[in-house]
């Protein structure tokens, strides 16, 4: 099976920078993805890492660690419209590229 | 943004009966899948399908159907609605892919569903 975990709430000053980890156990992994969600709307894709290291993309960084089954996601330069959920989601396939969630983060940036 | 289109939108009804959310995308995609949404669990991937006539079951496959006659179009039903149900529901698609890059899934805007 699948497991991840990642905090439930952060909360974080307008133009700062935050960390979102996530670790995961996993019976299949091709890669980590994260993905964005604010209230009422679709989560919409950010990033994916498939190997180690750092990817970035604007304020937006992911992070990941296969060997320590771990990652994250890096905003800097926070907004007030950063303020949403963010899930984790491991890919746990090639075949129809399924991926398994996180329950996700919600971020609060405030003033 | 990704051509996917979910009816209804919202939907109120009652426990035992039939219930179909209807999924529409014009991008060709391969993959579509039916994930549910609930406070304290993320998105559960219910069931997915990788071409016309081939499905398979995800996490929480246990009271949904599916059906996909077309490309184009992916079919989640509830046989007999139950309360726990009541969620909200999202569709999302996805290109194949033969390399190492993801291909995102892109979401349709999700279908409320209340169950009373």
């Amino acid at each position: 099976g699948q497991s991840l975990e990642q905090p439930s709430e952060v909360t974080a000053v307008e133009g700062a920078i935050v960390q979102i980890n996530c670790t995961y156990q996993t019976s299949g992994f091709y890669g980590l993805s994260w993905y964005q969600q604010h209230d009422g709307g679709a989560p919409t894709f950010l990033s994916y890492n498939a190997l180690d290291g750092l990817e970035e993309t604007g304020r937006f960084s992911s992070f990941l660690s296969r060997s320590d089954s771990y990652g994250y996601l890096l905003l800097q330069e926070l907004q007030m419209k950063d303020s949403a959920s963010y899930f984790c989601a491991v890919r746990v396939s090639t075949g129809a590229n399924n991926l398994f969630f996180g329950t996700g983060t919600r971020l609060t940036v405030i003033p | 943004d990704a051509g996917i289109t979910q009816s209804p939108r919202h939907k109120v009804t009652e426990t035992g009966t039939p219930v179909t959310l209807r999924c529409h995308q014009t991008e060709n995609h391969r993959y579509m899948y039916w994930y549910r949404q609930d406070p304290g669990h993320g998105l559960r991937l219910i069931h997915y399908s990788y071409g016309v006539k081939d499905t398979d079951k995800g996490e929480v496959s246990d009271g949904y159907s599916v059906s996909r006659s077309k490309t184009e179009d992916f079919l989640l039903t509830l046989e007999s609605a139950t309360s726990s149900q009541t969620s909200v529901y999202f569709c999302a698609i996805s290109p194949s892919t033969v390399s190492i890059r993801e291909q995102p899934q892109h979401f349709g805007d999700g279908t409320r569903l209340s169950i009373l």
